[in-house]
């Protein structure tokens, strides 16, 4: 069963606009990561923030987890053409197995 | 340059055929993963290796087999016996410690049953 659950399942904006995407889990996680996929490439990791932590930020990406509500959110800050992609986020509990959810398709149109 | 590759990129086979994909990588990675991808769906866990000569079943390991004879190396088989087998294939590696930590993926291999 999956872990991770992304919302929405697609988003499409504009180039400039903030893009959010939501990750709800079940079951209590050692870190939730996010990821991010190109059309038919692999993953490629964005950001790893642990369970003790609230918010982190890398770049135009900030992560926020909210372990009592078991979510998190990824915001993209000032989008661009080039950050349509699909996102991913992955939950690794303790057993230490990282578990994906089905993903966020994000168009940034120009 | 250091990372994990994956070949070949596509794939055709005949249905009762044995395919074999490869995943090498140069990160000096411990431990190694295979994930299936589905069209629109996320990653679900085939396989993975923690250490040479030792692997685990992840949670769709029916009709698939793997080995791990040297660190760098982590194919996977599709065997006849996996009744849907078309879909892209990931590899990855991370350097196991307590946990998975962070992936690093290779570009995929697309399989396609005829």
């Amino acid at each position: 069963s999956q872990q991770g659950e992304e919302d929405p399942q697609a988003l499409s904006i504009q180039e400039g606009e903030n893009a959010t995407m939501n990750c709800s889990y079940k079951t209590s996680i050692n870190n939730l990561q996010w990821y991010r996929q190109n059309s038919g490439r692999g993953l490629v990791h964005l950001i790893l923030i642990r369970s003790n932590e609230r918010e982190k930020h890398s770049g135009r990406l900030r992560v926020t987890l909210d372990t009592s509500k078991k979510s998190s959110s990824l915001l993209i800050t000032a989008s661009r053409a080039a950050d349509t992609a699909s996102y991913f986020c992955a939950t690794e509990t303790s057993g230490s197995r990282l578990t994906f959810g089905e993903g966020t398709q994000l168009t940034v149109n120009p | 340059d250091g990372g994990i590759t994956q070949s070949p990129k596509y794939l055709f086979r005949k249905e009762g055929q044995n395919v074999t994909l490869s995943c090498e990588q140069n990160l000096n990675h411990d431990a190694m993963y295979w994930y299936r991808q589905d069209p629109g769906q996320g990653l679900r866990l085939i396989y993975y290796s923690q250490i040479v000569n030792d692997f685990q079943k992840g949670d769709i390991a029916e009709g698939y087999s793997v080995s791990r004879e040297k660190k760098e190396s982590f194919p996977l088989t599709v065997t006849s016996a996996q009744k849907n087998p078309t879909a892209f294939y990931l590899c990855a590696s991370s350097i196991w410690v307590v946990s998975t930590g962070e992936l690093f993926f290779g570009e995929g291999s697309r399989l396609t049953v005829l």
